[in-house]
């Protein structure tokens, strides 16, 4: 079983300032990462799938950035609003002809207090 | 378009009631997989299809079935449910298998059903 690691668990931001957090993934066999976001009482909607060492990808103010060599990815939320309140789920991808599937990280719960 | 339906949204079962969850998709996606969702854990993959036929197990596979006769539909079947099965379960479709090399990569975006809340008692 592979050791997908977020962190922080959770993290509590005021409406306003920047943040970021981590995913850890095993360095060896990448094939992708994925980045979802997931509201309360939805489901998981897709943010990013990075590929490549050094990769940045941005969509609005969320912007994530990938190294495979040392196995982890930051995701930056600049200037957080309330509806980025939601957990976020990084999602591993190894090499190994995975038909099997994506590996999942437990998330960062992020709460952006107004 | 509708995406990924899942029904029902909510069940209680009895220990050793059977039952069945429903997932359809309408975009014509070859890779279909069954999540559950459990407090502390990461999503964790139950049964997985890369193609109407053909299903394999995941990483928690005991006490569930699937099968895969259509494109669109990969239901969920519980046989005799156990209080360890109480969960948050998810579909989820992406157009082609995440571990398909040469493909696009956006491709293999995982598309979720809004989820199944399952209590057995």
């Amino acid at each position: 079983i592979l050791n997908v690691e977020q962190s922080p668990q959770s993290l509590h931001v005021q409406e306003g300032d920047s943040t970021n957090f981590t995913c850890s993934f095993p360095s060896s066999n990448f094939y992708a990462l994925h980045w979802y976001r997931w509201e309360t009482a939805k489901s998981p909607e897709a943010l990013f799938v990075m590929t490549l060492n050094g990769d940045e990808k941005k969509k609005g103010r969320i912007s994530a950035t990938l190294n495979t060599k040392e196995g982890y990815s930051y995701l930056y939320i600049k200037g957080s609003q309330p509806e980025d309140s939601a957990t976020y789920l990084c999602a591993f991808l190894g090499s190994g002809g995975g038909a099997d599937g994506l590996t999942f990280g437990k998330g960062t719960h992020l709460i952006i207090q107004p | 378009n509708a995406g990924v339906t899942q029904t029902p949204k909510f069940q209680v079962l009895k220990t050793g009631q059977s039952m069945t969850l429903q997932c359809a998709q309408d975009m014509n996606h070859e890779y279909m997989s069954w999540y559950r969702q459990d407090p502390g854990m990461g999503l964790r993959l139950i049964h997985y299809s890369v193609g109407a036929g053909i299903t394999d197990q995941g990483e928690v596979p005991n006490g569930y079935n699937v099968s895969r006769s259509t494109t669109e539909d990969f239901p969920l079947r519980l046989l005799s449910a156990a209080p360890s099965q109480t969960s948050v379960y998810f579909c989820a479709s992406s157009d082609r298998h995440p571990g398909t090399s040469g493909v696009k990569s956006s491709k293999n975006i995982q598309y979720f059903g809004a989820g199944t809340r399952l209590s057995v008692l």
